[in-house]
């Protein structure tokens, strides 16, 4: 069974500061997903990553996969309060038919 | 990326009621599934609607509390019976398709009230 754990589950950063969120996950994963959440919202994707080495990168935020380790990082660069929101990582197994498993999520706050 | 619509969006029921939640996509989904988000917490897999047959669940969720339909591949419903305060939460629809492989979209959400 896929387990997925997040950390930190509260990060309290500056702006202009880098942070990185790590996922780790307990089995080998075919998918890691990456969503935001902003307070009374649903899940706004942001990145997939489908296979060892994977980096993508959408302005601030940069995904990365490393699935000998079993870990995806989330890594945030100069930090604006626009990112401001939960962020949650989830996993997928092809043999569990696409269903996700999240981890328990990350609260950004980021201050001015 | 696929459009969808979740109704209604919010209610407060009274315990003993059921409420169904309908999901709705703008294009055919091969696959939808139900979340639950409990209040400040992650989001837990319901089942799994599988069109023209029985949804699949997870465990801890039984059909009798969580029934769920799906007539066609473009639309589902989830019906939360006989509800207590602990069923308060966000519910959530998601898809993937044949169009879209890898990507996994989220409704708007359902946010629930039991009183």
């Amino acid at each position: 069974e896929l387990k997925v754990e997040q950390n930190p589950l509260f990060l309290s950063m500056q702006e202009g500061k880098n942070y990185t969120i790590y996922c780790n996950y307990s089995t080998t994963s075919d998918r890691l997903y990456w969503y935001r959440q902003d307070p009374g919202k649903s899940l706004e994707s942001l990145f997939v990553l489908l296979s060892n080495g994977a980096v993508k990168q959408e302005g601030r935020l940069m995904a990365s996969l490393d699935t000998k380790a079993r870990l995806s990082t989330l890594h945030i660069t100069a930090a604006v309060h626009d990112l401001s929101a939960t962020y949650f990582c989830a996993g997928t197994q092809e043999t569990s038919g696409s269903r996700l498993t999240f981890g328990e999520g990350t609260q950004l706050t980021v201050n001015p | 990326s696929a459009v969808i619509s979740q109704k209604p969006s919010r209610d407060i029921c009274q315990r003993g009621t059921s409420l169904t939640i309908q999901c709705q996509v703008d294009s055919q989904v091969t696959m939808m599934f139900w979340y639950r988000q409990q209040p400040g917490q992650s989001l837990t897999l319901i089942a799994t609607a599988n069109q023209g047959s029985e949804a699949t669940y997870e465990s801890g969720f039984v059909i009798d509390k969580f029934p769920i339909s799906r007539p066609n591949l473009t639309f589902s419903t989830l019906t939360v019976s006989n509800m207590s305060p602990e069923d308060s939460s966000i519910y959530l629809c998601s898809v993937t398709g044949t169009g879209l492989p890898y990507e996994q979209y989220f409704g708007p959400g359902t946010r629930l009230t039991v009183t």
